[in-house]
């Protein structure tokens, strides 16, 4: 079975500063993608970034990064230049190759950006 | 444009009536889903259809009835609503495309039973 662990139930952050959120999974497939999604105060869930899990580099999207090391089954999202808009919950989820399609979520990390 | 819509956003009603949920997607996407997510902010797998075929069944009630009249639509049935199903209702969808498919999420509709 599949299991995500987001252990920072709330994190705070300067304005322009940069927060890494983690991320640990388990799972004994090969082959699975993890993903990041950021859910604002407004309830919709916002795809963020993707990671998979024979990319030999680690995924960016603008100030968004994945510090994915397999070997500790760790995939923490990296926020560089923090900006009040980002001030929301954000899930880490993975989901493995195959039919059945379903994402597995962790509990999220609510991020607080001040000034 | 939008990609996921869903209706309605809220809904409120009493316990023991019978409600529907509506998605539809404009991605051409092949497959779709229901999520579940509790006060707690905790997102669940409900269901998923491929091609208008259900592929994933969680442990749901069989009070929930999902209804696929084509691979852009994605209905949810739910018989004698308990105060318990209140939560957010995610409609997504994807490509399915092995572990990179990414999936889309619709804005949510939020139900509350009394």
């Amino acid at each position: 079975a599949q299991k995500i662990t987001q252990t920072q139930p709330g994190m705070f952050v300067q304005e322009k500063e940069a927060v890494t959120l983690d991320c640990t999974y388990d799972t004994s497939d090969p082959s699975y993608g993890l993903f990041w999604y950021k859910q604002p105060s407004s309830g919709e869930m916002i795809f963020l970034i993707y990671q998979g899990s024979y990319d030999q580099q680690n995924a960016t999207e603008g100030r968004y990064s994945l510090n994915f090391q397999k070997a500790r089954k760790s995939a923490n999202l990296v926020i560089s230049a923090s900006q009040l808009g980002d001030s929301a919950m954000y899930f880490c989820a993975m989901r493995k190759t195959g039919t059945a399609s379903k994402l597995t979520f962790g509990t999220g990390t609510r991020l607080q950006v001040t000034l | 444009d939008t990609a996921v819509s869903q209706t309605p956003k809220y809904l409120v009603t009493q316990m023991g009536n019978d409600k529907s949920i509506k998605c539809e997607q404009n991605l051409g996407h092949d497959t779709m889903y229901w999520y579940k997510q509790d006060s707690k902010k905790f997102l669940k797998i409900m269901f998923s259809y491929n091609n208008k075929e259900l592929i994933i069944n969680e442990t749901v009630p069989n009070r929930f009835s999902p209804k696929s009249p084509d691979k852009a639509h994605l209905n949810l049935h739910i018989n004698s609503l308990e105060l318990g199903d209140s939560a957010v209702y995610f409609c997504a969808s994807s490509q399915l495309q092995g572990a990179a498919d990414t999936q889309y999420f619709g804005p949510g509709t939020r139900l509350t039973v009394l």
